[in-house]
């Protein structure tokens, strides 16, 4: 079983629709939670940090971390088409600077 | 100007030749990687540095090596470029534990290599 499941497949939604993503893991070690964004042609940028079980929000951005689920979130509202790219979830343990990434999902937004 | 850089960004070359990719950057990190990046796989790292002498593999370093020239510089090798090395390849850095988000890394632009 691989460390961080993320299912790849493309997702296609209408401009101001919910996108909602998710990964699991298998390590319930593991303590810090991230999700990148990446652009076409472009490296990865870091797009929401969260540390432990909770909810964080950041404008139209919320991340969950659900650690008894071994179960992590991303929902975008109000989608935008500048919102379409690839979003890869990432995670690591406490004290350890090597991250276990997700597949991506590319998500597009049609305007 | 960008705090990660990498050269080249393309670079097409024919099986068997050797290829170095470089990686600089002006963070100040002591941290830096060496990821690829496939199409359906994700990233996977492929060799790590934690300072100047420090060199780690990855979970697929066979048929890469590495070099940390300088805190600031970190190069990848293909000593025989082979078909399936075609892909993207990233470089990032991170701070030390003790720096406050000390976890994120950051990324290159990337560097399109397809061996023929």
């Amino acid at each position: 079983q691989k460390e961080v499941e993320q299912d790849p497949g493309p997702l296609s939604v209408p401009e101001g629709a919910i996108v909602s993503l998710n990964c699991t893991y298998s390590n319930s070690a593991f303590q810090y939670f991230m999700w990148y964004r990446q652009y076409s042609r472009k490296g990865p940028e870091l797009l929401m940090y969260t540390y432990s079980s909770g909810n964080k929000e950041d404008g139209r951005f919320t991340a969950q971390v659900d650690k008894s689920s071994k179960y992590i979130s991303l929902f975008i509202r109000d989608s935008q088409p500048s919102d379409s790219a690839t979003y890869l979830c990432a995670m690591t343990l406490y004290g350890n600077n090597r991250l276990a990434f997700g597949k991506g999902n590319q998500v597009v937004v049609i305007p | 100007d960008a705090d990660v850089t990498q050269t080249p960004r393309n670079r097409i070359t024919k099986t068997g030749k050797r290829i170095m990719l470089e990686c600089s950057q002006t963070k100040g990190h002591d941290r830096m990687y060496w990821y690829r990046q496939d199409p359906g796989l994700g990233l996977r790292l492929i060799y790590y540095s934690f300072d100047v002498k420090d060199i780690n593999k990855g979970e697929i370093s066979d048929g890469y090596s590495v070099s940390r020239q300088a805190q600031a510089k970190f190069s990848l090798s293909l000593e025989s470029a082979i078909p399936n090395q075609t892909a993207l390849y990233f470089c990032a850095t991170s701070g030390r534990r003790t720096e406050p988000g000390y976890n994120e890394q950051f990324f290159g632009p990337g560097t399109r290599l397809t061996v023929l």
